[in-house]
């Protein structure tokens, strides 16, 4: 799978728009992004996955770009529950191997 | 929502003690999986479990670990004599199937084993 690199943190406004950024330069054309967010010692959460297509659901939107070298995850009105370690893997769909978790990002939303 | 559901929720231990932690998978879901998180550390695959076999498993997995699907819902990590090292959170995890079907993994919410 795919190297990723995260910031190890940002900050946020309570209500603005998240955007936290992954870098996967290497990602190859069978790999997709999938982003999972750890709250505070609970288990890690699945947050949306996508290929090279623009995301949306409930939880958030995610950004590819064209080369697919790099994506953002948008959480569009950040609450203080979002607070959360959040974690960018790139794998390849259809395999049910592991997920490899780095550092990922954690974000702290400010009231 | 369906979950996947951990106990006990914390655990302590005497070392060279045998711990067993248990975890109820999703109930269509087919593929089942142990991480640990040591604290302050980060997540760390352990073992997958297919069709009642190991698929893969990581270093960390040595002969001290062995995992067990004893019934149609029950999914068991057995640590045989527990070392100070052991203590993390374990977290169980299980998804549906591979392919579009594998849309992401559901995990539990962990079970804090303390080795003292």
């Amino acid at each position: 799978d795919a190297k990723t690199t995260q910031p190890p943190s940002m900050d946020c406004a309570e209500g603005r728009a998240a955007n936290l950024p992954c870098n996967h330069s290497t990602i190859s054309g069978n790999e997709y992004v999938y982003w999972y967010r750890q709250i505070h010692s609970q288990g890690p959460q699945y947050i949306i996955h996508g290929l090279k297509n623009n995301e949306t659901n409930e939880m958030a939107s995610l950004i590819i770009t064209e080369d697919r070298k790099s994506s953002t995850l948008i959480l569009p009105h950040a609450t203080l529950r979002d607070t959360a370690v959040y974690y960018c893997i790139v794998r390849v769909d259809g395999s049910a191997r592991q997920l490899t978790f780095g550092s990922g990002t954690q974000l702290t939303v400010l009231p | 929502e369906p979950e996947v559901t951990q106990t006990p929720s914390h655990q302590v231990t005497q070392m060279g003690q045998e711990v067993i932690l248990r975890c109820v998978p999703i109930s269509n879901h087919l593929y089942f999986y142990w991480y640990r998180q040591i604290l302050g550390q980060k997540v760390e695959f352990l073992v997958s479990f297919y069709n009642n076999e190991i698929s893969e498993k990581s270093e960390i997995f040595d002969d001290q670990f062995s995992v067990e699907r004893p019934d149609g819902s029950n999914f068991t990590l057995k640590i045989r004599s527990t070392k100070l090292e052991d203590s993390a959170m374990y977290f169980c995890a299980s998804t549906r199937g591979t392919g579009r079907q594998g849309i992401g993994y559901t995990f539990g919410s962990g079970t804090r084993l303390t080795v003292v």
